[in-house]
């Protein structure tokens, strides 16, 4: 059964250190999409980054970079030079291929960066 | 461009009542998903339309129900409201939902009390 699993409900991050939230996956299918969001007070989800299972290199955007290793279903997001603005929630989740159109998403984890 | 606009962004409703929900998604964006989200089952896929048709649905109650017009905006409705119910309810709008890299780009959501 597809499944996303985030075990860090909570971290912790001196500003403008990098930080590494983790995410393993489960699925059957050969093809899916991974995604993280960020999620701050004001409950608005905000897409951060896209990684397709077929996709050979990791993706970067700006100061976060995904760390998918496919053999062990994993799927890291790795923020460098934290800010104070990214204190929120962060989300992984899953889309498989084959005509489904739903996330699936982890529990998240909260990060708070300190100054 | 405006980003998916979510209507009322608060709401406080009585068990028993019904609740409507509306979500006007990214302009040229024809898909609109919905998603529950409380503490202790996180983020739930509830359905996704597509050309005011329903491609997608979640295991939500029949009393979760939804439809999407001709100009691509959509509505949730809640019947027979429960305690249960209370929530953040959360649209994301995307091109098509295809292909799987297609982004979703949600908006800041409805926060629902049934008391």
């Amino acid at each position: 059964a597809q499944k996303i699993t985030q075990t860090q409900p909570g971290m912790f991050v001196q500003e403008k250190e990098a930080v590494t939230l983790d995410c393993t996956y489960d699925t059957s299918d050969q093809s899916y999409g991974l995604f993280w969001y960020k999620q701050p007070s004001s409950g608005e989800m905000i897409f951060l980054i896209y990684q397709g299972s077929y996709d050979e290199q990791n993706a970067t955007e700006g100061r976060y970079s995904l760390n998918f290793q496919k053999a062990r279903k994993s799927a890291n997001l790795v923020i460098s030079a934290s800010q104070l603005g990214d204190s929120a929630m962060y989300f992984c989740a899953m889309r498989e291929g084959g005509g489904s159109y739903k996330l699936i998403f982890g529990s998240g984890t909260r990060l708070l960066v300190r100054p | 461009k405006a980003g998916v606009t979510q209507t009322p962004r608060y709401l406080i409703k009585t068990r028993g009542q019904q609740v409507t929900l509306s979500c006007s998604p990214i302009s040229g964006h024809r898909s609109v998903s919905w998603y529950q989200q409380t503490p202790g089952q996180g983020l739930q896929f509830l359905f996704e339309y597509f050309s005011e048709t329903q491609r997608n649905k979640g295991n939500f109650p029949g009393r979760f129900s939804g439809r999407q017009f001709s100009n691509s905006r959509s509505e949730m409705n809640v019947s027979t409201l429960e305690l249960g119910d209370s929530a953040l309810y959360l649209c994301a709008s995307s091109l098509e939902g295809r292909p799987l890299s297609d982004g979703y780009t949600f908006g800041s959501g409805t926060r629902l009390t049934v008391v």
